[in-house]
C-alpha cells in the first residue's frame, strides 16, 4: 500500500541553525501538507500547498518557514533559524482531492529537537 | 475560525463499547474527520462525515449531526490494540485540518 514516508525520523540542530524536513507524499496526490504536535499537545496545521503553491498557512507558519517542491516527488519544510519552540514531531500528509472525501495521509513524522 | 471540544480521556474494558463525543464550532463546514493516533505514531484516518448520520466501518462507527454541531465516534468489541488517541478534526476551505485537542482511549483487561 503506497505511503508517505518522512527524513530524518529524528533532528536534533542548535538554535539559530537551519533545518530542512523532507517528505515524499503519495505519488498520485495532489495536495501536500504540514503539520506539527508539541509533545502531549494536539495537531497543528502550519501549510498546505496544491499547484506548486502554498494554498493555506496558519500563524505559526511565519516567515522562518518556508515549504517546496523541488521536483516531483520530494516536498520540504525549511526552518530558517530554529528556536527552541519549535521542538515538536513534524507530520508531512498528502490527499488525493476528491470531491465527497478527501483522506489526508500522514508520515510517520520527523522529531525535531532544538537545542 | 474553527474549534472542537472533545474528552481528555476515556477508559473502559475489553470488549465493551466506548463512545467518545466531539462539539465543533467553525466558520464553514465541510465535515467531520477521525483519527487515531497510537503514542509516538502518526494520525491514521478512521472516518468522515459529511452529511447527517452514521457511517459504519468494522468496528467503529461514526455520526454526525450538523444542526447540533456535534459527533460521536463509536468502538466496538473494543480490544487492547484500540488503546490510543482519538482526534476529531474539520477540514477548511482549503482542506488543511483543525483538529481537537484528542482523546486518551486507555482499554484495561
Amino acid at each position: 500500500e503506497p505511503e508517505v514516508t518522512q527524513t530524518p525520523s529524528h533532528q536534533v540542530t542548535q538554535m539559530g541553525q537551519e533545518v530542512i524536513l523532507r517528505c515524499v507524499p503519495i505519488s498520485n496526490h495532489l495536495y501536500f501538507y504540514w503539520y506539527r504536535q508539541i509533545l502531549g499537545q494536539k495537531v497543528e496545521f502550519l501549510v498546505s500547498f496544491y499547484n506548486n503553491e502554498i494554498s493555506e498557512k496558519s500563524e505559526i507558519f511565519d516567515d522562518q518557514f518556508s515549504v517546496e517542491r523541488p521536483d516531483g516527488s520530494n516536498f520540504t519544510l525549511k526552518i530558517r533559524s530554529t528556536k527552541l519552540e519549535d521542538s515538536a514531531m513534524y507530520f508531512c500528509a498528502s490527499s488525493e482531492g476528491g470531491i465527497s472525501t478527501d483522506t489526508q495521509y500522514f508520515g510517520p513524522g520527523t522529531r525535531l529537537t532544538v537545542l | 475560525g474553527q474549534s472542537l471540544e472533545q474528552p481528555s480521556e476515556v477508559t473502559a474494558v475489553e470488549g465493551a463499547i466506548v463512545q467518545i463525543n466531539c462539539t465543533y464550532q467553525t466558520s464553514g463546514f465541510y465535515g467531520l474527520s477521525w483519527y487515531q493516533q497510537h503514542d509516538g505514531g502518526a494520525p491514521t484516518f478512521l472516518s468522515y462525515n459529511a452529511l447527517d448520520g452514521l457511517e459504519e466501518t468494522g468496528r467503529f462507527s461514526s455520526f454526525l449531526s450538523r444542526s447540533d454541531s456535534y459527533g460521536y465516534l463509536l468502538l466496538q468489541e473494543l480490544q487492547m490494540k484500540d488503546s490510543a488517541s482519538y482526534f476529531c478534526a474539520v477540514p477548511g476551505s482549503a482542506r488543511q485540518l483543525t483538529f481537537g485537542s484528542g482523546t486518551q482511549l486507555t482499554v484495561l483487561p
